[in-house]
């Protein structure tokens, strides 16, 4: 089946940093990625949509200018949380679709202190 | 708006039981539904996909039905082993290919030997 990584898979940086995290569909290509932020004991809450060549798509809620993302290319979308606060803290997972199915990555959890 | 419930939140039963997880989501038009195991701190393992023309699935153990029209989907675990024990999340796809997932809370399973 298609494989989808991240990396790092576990960070922790001080409160005022930036992150970036990645995310790769390995053997395929993905024009559509999206990312996911996972709370305790929290259900997965889509965060955007991020669209090769062009800008992500933000869910309601969800600030554009701390958690940005790029997809520079079809194999590879990533994720700058930008002046991280401890209420950042959390998983954050990404996916990506082929063949109708979506592939999650291993995902990367982020401890601000 | 697709909102997505499972009940119960949290099941407990000892090796051998069958066993059932329920998932309910609003809308019904769904391009499809998949069940997800999550085991603590881990990323996502898809188990089973029912497009939305198809009434189940079935893999090994496990056995899920879709019926769209009720918007409802179940999952069966025949024969539980303490290895089952996880989070199992049921997670539909808004009634295009390429969309993301929304996802339920959960049902998180202890199987006790």
């Amino acid at each position: 089946g298609a494989v989808v990584s991240q990396h790092p898979s576990w960070v922790i940086c001080k409160s005022g940093t930036s992150v970036k995290i990645e995310c790769r569909s390995l053997d395929f290509q993905a024009t559509t990625m999206f990312w996911y932020r996972q709370f305790p004991k929290q259900s997965l809450m889509l965060m955007a949509t991020s669209n090769e060549g062009s800008k992500a798509t933000y869910e309601q809620g969800v600030e554009k200018d701390k958690f940005l993302i790029n997809h520079a290319s079809l194999t590879l979308s990533t994720l700058t949380v930008t002046s991280a606060h401890p209420e950042d803290s959390s998983f954050y997972i990404c996916s990506a679709s082929e063949g109708g199915e979506q592939y999650f990555g291993p995902g990367t959890r982020l401890t601000v202190t | 708006k697709q909102e997505v419930t499972q009940i119960p939140a949290a099941l407990s039963v000892p090796e051998g039981e069958n066993l059932v997880l329920n998932c309910s989501f609003t809308d019904s038009a769904i391009y499809n539904l998949q069940w997800f195991r999550q085991d603590p701190g881990k990323g996502l393992t898809s188990l089973l996909l029912i497009q939305s023309s198809q009434r189940e699935q079935t893999s090994g153990r496990l056995n899920a039905s879709l019926d769209k029209s009720s918007g409802r989907s179940t999952l069966y675990i025949a024969a539980s082993q303490p290895g089952d024990s996880a989070t199992y999340l049921c997670a539909v796809r808004r009634a295009q290919a390429g969309t993301a997932l929304i996802f339920g809370k959960g049902t998180t399973l202890s199987v006790s030997s």
